[in-house]
């Protein structure tokens, strides 16, 4: 079945950097686009990031773009949010979702991102 | 604030229906498909509608989702104690090359 278990999420002051990772497994993974999606405490649901399939796309919102960098390891079934000068306001759990007919067909559990002086 | 206007809140009975709105405008819904989640907190949120009014494998008929110009319908009938979660709209706007959620609502089954 459809796994995503994101990692390296953590406490990290204001300014600072944090590479997130997503282990997917039991799709094939370089055929699928993917995403990035966050909720802070408290508040719903906020699109970061999205990269096709290929990798050759890279979509990011207004509010990370610049900071953030979306990128994918087929080799590893893999996909990465790097995440540099983070703002207390980058605080939430950061989900990836596998993308075939929806904006977000499968996801993962989420990762806590703290940013926190 | 979300572009993609959702209630804050919605309640109704175990049996009874619900429905659950999503308002936008021709630019973001009224020219895109309509995606339909439902999150409890602290798990993995899960596709309940996609394409306006398609159920993935696995999600009951119980969900049922339509669009009618600028705004989309999320409704749930035969209510359980179990469907209480946050639901959220959400689009993939093409001409922006961005995802969109609404801004969630929360399902009370009282």
């Amino acid at each position: 079945q459809v796994q995503l278990v994101e990692s390296g999420g953590g406490v990290v002051q204001p300014g600072r950097s944090l590479r997130l990772s997503c282990a997917a497994s039991g799709f094939t993974f370089r055929s699928y686009a993917m995403h990035w999606v966050r909720q802070a405490p408290g508040k719903g649901l906020e699109w970061v990031a999205a990269i096709s399939y290929d990798g050759r796309n890279k979509y990011h919102a207004d509010s990370v773009k610049g900071r953030f960098t979306i990128s994918r390891d087929d080799s590893k079934n893999t996909l990465h949010l790097q995440m540099n000068s983070l703002r207390t306001e980058d605080t939430a759990v950061y989900f990836c979702a596998s993308a075939g007919i929806a904006v977000g067909d499968y996801w993962g559990q989420g990762t806590l991102v703290t940013v926190s002086s | 604030q979300s572009v993609l206007t959702q209630p804050p809140s919605v309640s109704a009975a175990p049996g009874q229906k619900v429905t659950i709105s999503c308002s936008g405008s021709s630019s973001n819904i009224g020219n895109n498909y309509v995606s339909w989640y439902q999150h409890l907190p602290g798990t993995a949120p899960k596709l309940l509608i996609y394409d306006n009014n398609k159920r993935p494998s696995g999600i009951p008929d119980r969900f049922s989702g339509s669009k009618s110009g600028t705004s989309a319908t999320l409704g749930i009938t035969g209510l359980q104690t179990g469907d209480e979660a946050d639901f959220y709209c959400g689009i993939w706007d093409s001409s922006l090359s961005a995802g969109v959620f609404g801004g969630g609502t929360k399902l009370t089954v009282l």
